[in-house]
């Protein structure tokens, strides 16, 4: 059965900290995996990562994959209060998409 | 250019009544899906289409028709309401699966089932 766990559930930090959140995965016939930023109301995409070791960034975000060890990180530096939100992960197998539970970051000034 | 609508934002339901929630793209994607969120769980899929004419169950499709007569609606129709459908659905849209950019969501409908 396909599953997406993410880790950890809750994370709580101060401005300035970096942080990384954590995504393993099964699932057949894995095409890619996305990150997104869920706040108020609906999910932002992120990234999408369908190559190992090919480091994806946007400003202070940036995320990595490794299909050998099947898990994914999604790196925060500098975090700020406005990174505070759920972070979920998804795999897109066939035509589907299987999200995480999601990591809620919760960002302290 | 509105993106993903749906409609209404909030909803209550008794146990056993019948609604459909809304779900319009104006970006001519063919790609639409949607999807339930509940606490701890992530988002799961109910249905998806990959365009007109054409639907497939998901993860959770029980309790939930849906159909796609035009490339713009996918309405998500509840047959006989149930306290576990209590959630919030997002209904998203691609131009196809796989899409390099992911997908683009709907901003959500809050039900509750009472």
């Amino acid at each position: 059965e396909d599953k997406v766990v993410q880790s950890p559930l809750s994370l709580v930090v101060h401005e300035g900290d970096t942080v990384t959140l954590n995504c393993s995965y099964e699932v057949t016939n894995f095409r890619s995996l996305l990150w997104y930023k869920q706040e108020k109301k609906a999910p932002t995409f992120l990234f999408m990562l369908t190559s190992s070791g090919i480091e994806k960034k946007s400003g202070r975000l940036s995320s990595i994959l490794d299909k050998k060890e099947l898990f994914s990180i999604l790196n925060i530096t500098a975090t700020q209060t406005g990174d505070s939100a759920i972070y979920l992960c998804a795999v897109e197998p066939e035509n589907d998409m299987r999200f995480g539970a999601g990591t809620r970051l919760t960002v302290k000034p | 250019n509105a993106g993903v609508t749906q409609t209404p934002k909030f909803q209550v339901l008794k146990t056993g009544q019948s609604m459909t929630l809304q779900c319009a793209q104006d970006m001519n994607h063919e790609y639409m899906s949607w999807y339930r969120q509940d606490p701890g769980m992530g988002l799961r899929l109910i249905h998806y289409s990959v365009g007109a004419g054409i639907t497939d169950q998901g993860e959770v499709p029980n309790g939930y028709n849906v159909s796609r007569s035009t490339t713009e609606d996918f309405p998500l129709r509840l047959l006989s309401a149930a306290p576990s459908q209590t959630s919030v659905y997002f209904c998203a849209s691609s131009y196809s699966f796989g899409w390099v950019y992911g997908y683009t969501f709907g901003s959500g409908t809050r039900l509750t089932v009472v």
